[in-house]
């Protein structure tokens, strides 16, 4: 039972534009998110992070908007750059800490130049 | 402060054979995690230790895995008897503990990867 869900396997976008990746949850105990970066060969990499109490975080070119009501979280890259070009993971918790972090299949996203 | 340290980063070995990782942790972390995770999936919790305390590991996918942290410092992640599926990367991360206002943040090493023949 997937309690995080990154429906998009897979995402291209130009250079310079928007790029928009999406998560679901299913679990409403789930109050702290967070999205994580990975290359090849690496460790996944801390991006961003979005607690239940806000809709917004951002920090410079990477938003996270969260919709609790249904259940949706998205990241938004502007501009895109080809270094932006990895696997990007959302992941979930409860803020207790004590649960581990639930991750999604993520979804690769492609910059071209 | 050199990261989350994994060794080895690859280790291929025959089906029936034991293996053992070791993940080294960043310092001043007290909590240490480890994840699997398989091609196209995302990293998928196994286990965590808060200092030497193991406080989760009804997760470990079956009796062959095993994990230590004897000084609340390194771990060690066995595997015993491996098997052709047991073929995966394996992620260890660290994190401050639940008092932090980062304990939410894991941070994570390179991995291990495990090829089983």
């Amino acid at each position: 039972d997937q309690q995080v869900k990154q429906n998009s396997p897979s995402l291209s976008v130009q250079e310079g534009r928007i790029s928009i990746l999406n998560c679901d949850y299913t679990n409403s105990m789930f109050d702290y998110f967070l999205w994580y970066k990975k290359y090849p060969a690496e460790g996944p990499t801390f991006l961003i992070s979005i607690s239940s109490i806000k809709d917004k975080n951002e920090d410079g070119r990477f938003t996270v908007f969260l919709n609790k009501s249904a259940k949706h979280l998205s990241l938004h890259i502007v501009p895109s750059q080809p270094g932006d070009s990895a696997v990007y993971f959302c992941a979930a918790r409860t803020y207790s800490g004590n649960t581990p972090l639930v991750f999604g299949k993520g979804t690769r996203l492609s910059v071209i130049a | 402060d050199t990261g989350v340290s994994q060794n080895p980063r690859h280790k291929i070995t025959k089906r029936g054979q034991n293996v053992t990782f070791r993940c080294d942790p960043i310092s001043e972390h007290n909590r240490l995690y480890w994840y699997r995770q398989t091609l196209g999936q995302g990293p998928e919790f196994l286990t965590y230790f808060q200092n030497e305390a193991q406080l989760e590991k009804s997760r470990l996918l079956s009796d062959r895995f095993s994990a230590e942290r004897p000084k609340g410092s390194f771990s060690t992640l066995e595997i015993q008897r491996t098997e052709q599926g047991d073929s995966a990367m394996y992620l260890c991360a660290s994190s401050p503990g639940q008092e932090s206002s980062g304990a939410n943040v894991l941070t994570f090493g390179a991995g291990s990867r495990l090829t089983v023949l």
